[in-house]
């Protein structure tokens, strides 16, 4: 069955640095997303993607953080200068019908910064 | 603002019972609700999606029920075993780009 792929599973970091959060989404969807998910708390939506351009973007997807669809399969994340409080679970997730159809999830990348 | 809650947080239950999930929401415009599978450490999988002119889908085991007007939804899992094991959540789509609105799922262990 297709999948939602994401690299890497673990990233540990320094406070300040830029990271990049890859996912490659399941090749014929149209939709995709980042959430994100601090220990302990609810999965919060972060930012949707569509047709190379944002569609729509969280209070917490501010200037630090950007998208980007390279090549037409890749999907990454992009968090500029890296704080503490963005240590959390980063979730990539596709979708070929936003509406009508399951939302597809990566098995994350677990944003560690020190 | 939506606001999806679940009740109860925990929950732990011999091998055999049947149980029900709770999910309520603060909005009913949606566009859908989605039930999720979590567990540990992994990612999210999609178990039944209900659409918002639907009132339930079955797939195996599991039935999940929608009362838009009244802004709540029900998981049912027959002859639970230890394998349902996982966290469940409930989302719902409020917005026409997809975006999902999370409650805090409910934990749930069986017990052989």
């Amino acid at each position: 069955e297709p999948e939602v792929t994401q690299t890497p599973s673990h990233q540990v970091t320094q406070m300040g640095q830029e990271v990049i959060l890859r996912c490659v989404p399941i090749s014929n969807h149209l939709y995709f997303y980042w959430y994100r998910q601090i220990l302990g708390q609810k999965v919060e939506f972060l930012v949707s993607f569509y047709n190379n351009e944002i569609s729509e973007k969280s209070e917490i997807f501010d200037d630090q953080f950007s998208v980007e669809r390279p090549d037409g399969s890749n999907f990454t994340l992009k968090i500029r200068s890296t704080k503490l409080e963005d240590s959390a679970m980063y979730f990539c997730a596709s979708t070929r019908d936003r509406i009508n159809e399951k939302l597809f999830f990566g098995s994350g990348t677990q944003l560690s910064v020190l | 603002k939506q606001e999806v809650t679940q009740i109860p947080a925990a929950l732990s239950v011999p091998e055999g019972e049947n149980l029900v999930l709770n999910c309520s929401f603060t909005d009913s415009a949606i566009y859908n609700l989605q039930w999720f599978r979590q567990d540990p450490g992994k990612g999210l999988t999609s178990l039944l999606l209900i659409q918002s002119s639907q009132r339930e889908q079955t797939s195996g085991r599991l039935n999940a029920s929608l009362d838009k007007s009244s802004g709540r939804s029900t998981l049912y899992i027959a002859a639970s075993q230890p394998g349902d094991s996982a966290t469940y959540l409930c989302a719902v789509s409020s917005g026409n780009t997809g975006k999902l609105i999370f409650g805090q799922g409910t934990t749930l262990q069986v017990k052989p």
